[in-house]
């Protein structure tokens, strides 16, 4: 069974750009979450779709945003990069339960420039 | 608040144990996992325990959950070369939230 998978891999933008950021999960989960990774904060949870809803949030302002289609697919999008976004974006995914395991992705370098 | 803390460092020598220790503060946790990042990668699964057990064994890996004192701890025997890596520790709480450490990263000493 494939693993969960995001592209693209590495990325470089500039400050004030956009950026998207896409996760396809493992087949059959219905579930996926975002999280961001630096070294000052470390994982930090973004938000997690379910069935092409929103379901939970973390801290974030609203620059963050995602979405998932019918087939379960999610994209994250940033809107006007700042520097402190460089980070790297996991997406991990799971059937749909509170007591079902996670799994991440290999994640999404994003550096600001 | 929801909290999970854990030290950033561990040096251990090949063939030792290491133990890897986590504090969380929430004591309406679900599940508790312990995952694995190594260089360049995304976090693996190494393992979990259910809130209502003591003690987890597979294989090299024991996880040992103090529910009175909120402390989780990840024991690796024989450590390797291999498993030098950053260990999250992380909880599972209501509203399907799950809370991570800020990791643990293991030295190898040969």
């Amino acid at each position: 069974k494939a693993g969960v998978t995001q592209t693209p891999r590495y990325l470089i933008k500039t400050r004030g750009q956009q950026v998207t950021l896409s996760c396809s999960p493992i087949s059959g989960h219905r579930s996926v979450s975002w999280y961001q990774q630096t070294p000052g904060q470390g994982l930090q949870f973004l938000f997690e779709y379910f069935s092409e809803t929103q379901r939970n949030k973390g801290n974030f302002p609203g620059r963050f945003s995602g979405r998932q289609f019918s087939n379960s697919r999610s994209e994250m999008n940033v809107s006007t990069l700042e520097l402190g976004d460089s980070a790297l974006y996991l997406c991990a995914s799971k059937r749909g339960s509170n007591t079902d395991t996670q799994y991440f992705g290999p994640g999404t370098r994003l550096t600001v420039l | 608040g929801e909290d999970v803390e854990q030290s950033l460092f561990l040096s251990v020598r090949e063939g030792d144990s290491s133990v890897i220790n986590c504090t969380y503060t929430d004591s309406s946790s679900t599940y508790l996992y312990w995952y694995k990042q190594e260089p360049g990668a995304g976090l693996q699964l190494l393992t979990y325990i259910f809130s209502n057990m003591d003690m987890k064994q597979d294989q090299r890996l024991t996880v040992l959950l103090n529910k009175k004192d909120k402390h989780l701890s990840l024991r690796i025997a024989d450590t390797q070369t291999g498993d030098s890596a950053i260990y999250f520790c992380a909880e599972s709480i209501r509203d399907d939230k799950i809370i991570f450490g800020k990791g643990t990263r293991l030295h190898i000493l040969p």
